[in-house]
């Protein structure tokens, strides 16, 4: 069965602290996406990252960073020197098929308060 | 990816009345679009799959008869919550499937 865990609640953190967010995942396919949304208190999903099952090599986009991790089934999400603004819900997904159009499976989400 | 329209981006309505929530693709024709709920401080879950043309695909548990959907062109689907009640309230968010997926702004219904 396919599932996406965020066993990370809710994290606090002072600003200029880094800060990781686990994302452990569950799937038979052996084609598969994996994604991070940023949900800031208007609701909107901000799409952060895609990444698909055959690429394992890890990203850096300015603050943001991501480890995948097959072998573990891990996609984690860290921010350095994180800042007030980054302050919002996280949700890690999973979408599988070749093409990534399939439903998404969403984790629980992360809850990141940055604390100036 | 896409961009997505949705509207509107927050509605309230009397307990009975029925309430029709739009998503537009506005650069991509999508002959599928993902429709969404996502209760207070929950995840987003899937509640059904809008087929152009077509039945749109209900995950289990979802009432097809109290949520409509309609997928009439390339460009919009609709999504309308029937008799709507307290327990309805919800942010209601649509997708479509390109780059990934994009999503709309989301919906915040609330129902008193």
């Amino acid at each position: 069965a396919q599932k996406v865990t965020q066993a990370q609640t809710e994290i606090s953190v002072v600003e200029k602290e880094d800060v990781t967010l686990d994302c452990v995942y569950e799937t038979r396919d052996t084609t598969y996406y994996l994604f991070w949304y940023k949900q800031p208190p208007s609701g909107e999903l901000v799409f952060l990252i895609r990444r698909n099952s055959f690429d394992e090599q890890n990203e850096i986009s300015g603050r943001y960073s991501w480890n995948f991790q097959k072998s573990t089934s891990s996609f984690n999400f860290t921010i350095t020197a994180s800042q007030v603004v980054d302050s919002a819900v996280y949700f890690c997904a999973l979408s599988e098929g070749i093409s990534g159009t399939y439903k998404y499976i969403f984790g629980t989400g992360t809850r990141l308060k940055v604390l100036a | 990816g896409a961009v997505v329209s949705q509207h509107p981006s927050w509605v309230i309505c009397k307990s009975g009345t029925s309430v029709k929530i739009e998503c537009r693709s506005l650069d991509f024709q999508a002959t599928t679009m993902f429709w969404y709920r996502q209760f207070p401080k929950q995840s987003l879950m899937l509640m059904a799959t809008s087929n152009e043309g077509s039945k749109a695909t209900y995950e289990q548990g979802v009432e097809k008869d109290k949520f409509l959907i309609n997928h009439a062109s390339l460009t919009l689907s609709t999504l309308t919550v029937t008799s709507a009640h307290p327990e309805d309230s919800s942010f209601y968010i649509c997708s479509v499937p390109r780059g990934g997926y994009t999503f709309g702004s989301g919906t915040r219904l609330t129902v008193v």
